[in-house]
C-alpha cells in the first residue's frame, strides 16, 4: 500500500484477554517503531526495530508487551493479560532508516479499549 | 528525559504567522531538529528539519539560533487546519539504533 498500515483499527477485549495490533509497515522501510498514545496525552515510545539490529525495547512497560517483526517487514505488537490502562492508540511507524535523514510516517493507529 | 522544552499552547489568528520556540541547549552537534505535528485522531505528520542552516519547505520555516539552543518553526499564513500538536525533537543522525522520542509539544489553536 502506499501508506503504513495499521489493523484492527478498533479493538475491544475483555480484561485479561491477549489482543495482537498489526502493522504492515511501507515497503522497503527498515525502521520500524511502535507507540502508545493514551487519550489527551503525548506518544509515549515503546519499541522500534531497525533491519537485522536487536530491537530497541527500553519503552516496553511490561513483560505483558512484546513485538515481532517478520521477515523484516509486518510487525505484530502482542498485549497480554490486558488491564484497564492498556487502553490507549497504538500507532505505527517505519521510515527508511532510523539513522539517515528520513522522515517517519505514521499509521492511523488501533484504538484499544479494555473493558 | 526530555531533550527538548516547548510551551504547552499557542493560539493564533487565522492568515497569521505561527511561531512555535523550541529549547534544545544541550542538544549535541550531531543533532538534528525536526518538527513534527498531530492533528487530532490522526497519526503523527513530519513537517521540517535541520541542523545548523535555516531550512523552508512547502509547509513551514525553521530557524536555527546560531548556537543551536533553540529553533522557530514558523508556518506562514496559519490556516484551521493547522490546528494540531506540534513537536519538537532533536534526535542524532547516521547513528543506527536511535528511536524518536516525543515530548509533550505545544498546541497550536488557530481561530477564525
Amino acid at each position: 500500500g502506499a501508506g503504513v498500515s495499521q489493523s484492527p483499527s478498533n479493538k475491544v477485549t475483555e480484561k485479561g484477554k491477549d489482543v495482537e495490533l498489526r502493522c504492515d509497515p511501507i515497503s522497503g522501510h527498515t525502521a520500524l517503531y511502535w507507540y502508545r498514545q493514551r487519550l489527551g496525552q503525548g506518544l509515549e515510545f515503546l519499541i522500534y526495530f531497525q533491519g537485522n539490529s536487536a530491537p530497541d525495547k527500553s519503552g516496553l512497560p511490561s513483560d505483558r508487551f512484546s513485538a515481532e517483526r517478520t521477515g523484516g517487514s509486518v510487525s505484530t505488537l502482542t498485549i497480554q493479560r490486558t488491564q484497564q490502562e492498556d487502553s490507549a492508540v497504538y500507532l505505527c511507524a517505519s521510515s527508511l532508516a532510523t539513522g539517515g535523514l528520513t522522515e517517519a510516517f505514521f499509521g492511523q493507529g488501533t484504538r484499544l479499549t479494555v473493558v | 528525559d526530555a531533550k527538548t522544552t516547548q510551551p504547552p499552547s499557542m493560539d493564533c489568528a487565522e492568515g497569521r504567522a505561527a511561531n512555535l520556540p523550541c529549547n534544545h541547549s544541550t542538544i549535541s552537534g550531531n543533532e538534528y531538529v525536526y518538527w513534527y505535528r498531530q492533528i487530532h485522531s490522526q497519526g503523527p505528520q513530519y513537517i521540517i528539519h535541520g541542523l545548523k542552516n535555516n531550512e523552508t519547505n512547502e509547509m513551514a520555516s525553521l530557524i536555527i539560533t546560531e548556537d543551536r539552543k533553540s529553533s522557530t518553526l514558523i508556518l506562514p499564513h496559519a490556516t484551521l487546519r493547522d490546528t494540531a500538536v506540534y513537536y519538537c525533537i532533536v534526535r542524532v543522525a547516521n547513528q543506527a539504533g536511535t528511536a524518536l522520542i516525543f515530548g509533550k509539544g505545544t498546541t497550536l489553536s488557530v481561530s477564525s
